[in-house]
């Protein structure tokens, strides 16, 4: 079965400074989803990436999949408090639907 | 409604109670899915339909543990003889198509059993 590793597990950042989560797989990735989840709350899909080499951009958070399909970055540019939270990477094995989740990376924004 | 509706958002079960959580989709979405999240942990597929039909069920921890979407739209997850590791949040997402497409989550029900 497919396992997804993420790094690191929590991350505390001042305002303003950057910041890079990383998440690699096991498998091969057909599908690379990144979520964010706050505390008590539903996972909010950021992006999805699917070919090797693709980059996306939303606002001032970017990922990535490298070439090779089995590992993926998420990286945050001049971080804000709205950014803390859990931040999830999620896969689909092959063709199937189900996602296999990540156990997070924790994010915290301090003034 | 514009997202994934769950209900009830908590629940306090006791050892032993049946329990059922409810999800309603985005309208018109083909797929459901249901997961399971522990403490600290991601979610963990449980079962997963399309339209009325349950395609994949292998996530399901125990026989207690069914799952009916049975005019293809509102999903019940349903956790008969509840047992304190059956605590976790319950997620339902939905997604417009069957694979690679994004999957939109409801806020999850907590549930905890004493």
């Amino acid at each position: 079965s497919q396992e997804l590793e993420q790094s690191p597990q929590s991350l505390i950042v001042q305002e303003g400074k950057n910041l890079t989560i990383n998440c690699t797989s096991s498998k091969t990735l057909y599908g690379l989803y990144w979520y964010k989840q706050k505390y008590g709350e539903g996972l909010i899909f950021l992006m999805m990436l699917q070919k090797g080499g693709e980059e996306k951009s939303h606002e001032k958070i970017t990922a990535k999949l490298d070439e090779k399909k089995q590992q993926s970055s998420l990286h945050i540019t001049a971080s804000q408090p709205s950014h803390a939270g859990i931040y999830l990477c999620g896969a689909s094995p092959g063709t199937a639907s189900k996602l296999t989740f990540g156990t997070g990376t924790r994010l915290q924004v301090t003034l | 409604g514009a997202g994934v509706s769950q209900s009830p958002r908590y629940k306090v079960a006791k050892r032993g109670q049946d329990v059922a959580l409810r999800c309603d989709p985005i309208s018109g979405h083909v797929s459901l899915f249901w997961y399971q999240q522990a403490l600290g942990q991601g979610p963990e597929f449980l079962t997963y339909f399309q339209n009325e039909a349950q395609l994949d069920k292998s996530g399901l921890p125990s026989d207690r543990f069914f799952a009916e979407r049975p005019e293809g739209s509102v999903s019940t997850l349903k956790i008969q003889r509840t047992q304190q590791e059956d605590s976790a949040v319950y997620l339902c997402a939905s997604s417009a198509r069957q694979r690679n497409t994004e999957a939109f989550f409801g806020q999850g029900t907590r549930l905890t059993v004493v």
